[in-house]
């Protein structure tokens, strides 16, 4: 069945890079997204690419995504404070639009 | 904007209470979704209305009931529920790749 695997934490120290990866198994995944929850709150979509790009970037974020590998990848430069959470990975396949979910990446930054 | 907005933000209520979850967008997207999230895991999808019609239950016990009066609107309905049905519900919207959540409802069964 689909499947969406991603390191559960990752810790990096303000003004680093950080860079959490996915991987996900449906070959015919469609949209792949990253949101992130802050405690508490509820999802924000930070960003998605649809499959036939490789990259895709906005602002601090730059999503890469190698589709032979089935490997999504994002990268936040100049990590901030701010920028702690959880980040989930997640796409989508078909005309219902069902996201499946990777566990989450908890990262902290550390000043 | 990109908001989808949801009612009430925290919500407790004993397990013989009847209360609804409401959620609201303006986007135009017709596609609307309930999540059901367990702290630090990732949302589990309840339902899924496309074109104000339920197309996919996810096998969600009957104590919680789904309607969409118009394309703006959804609402969850909740009676008789348990303990462990306390957990943070989510609405979304979406069109073509995007999905927008709302902050969600904190619901507390005691």
């Amino acid at each position: 069945g689909e499947d969406v695997e991603q390191s559960l934490f990752l810790s990096v120290r303000e003004g680093d890079s950080s860079v959490i990866n996915c991987t996900y198994t449906d070959s015919s995944s469609t949209y792949l997204y990253w949101y992130k929850q802050e405690p508490g709150a509820g999802l924000q979509l930070l960003t998605y690419i649809f499959s036939n790009m490789d990259m895709k970037q906005d602002q601090r974020l730059t999503v890469l995504l190698n589709k032979k590998d089935k490997h999504l990848s994002l990268r936040i430069a100049d990590t901030q404070t701010g920028d702690s959470a959880i980040y989930f990975c997640a796409e989508s396949t078909g005309n219902n639009r069902k996201l499946i979910w990777g566990l989450g990446t908890s990262l902290a930054v550390n000043p | 904007d990109t908001e989808v907005t949801q009612t009430p933000k925290h919500l407790v209520m004993g397990m013989t209470n009847k209360k609804s979850l409401k959620c609201e967008q303006h986007m135009g997207h017709r596609a609307m979704y309930w999540y059901k999230q367990k702290a630090k895991k990732p949302p589990e999808l309840m339902f899924v209305y496309s074109y104000e019609k339920l197309s996919i239950n996810e096998s969600v016990p009957s104590r919680f009931s789904p309607e969409c009066p118009n394309s703006s609107l959804l609402n969850l309905h909740l009676h008789a529920l348990q303990p462990e049905d306390s957990a943070l519900y989510l609405c979304a919207s979406g069109h073509r790749g995007e999905a927008f959540f709302g902050q969600g409802t904190r619901l507390t069964v005691v």
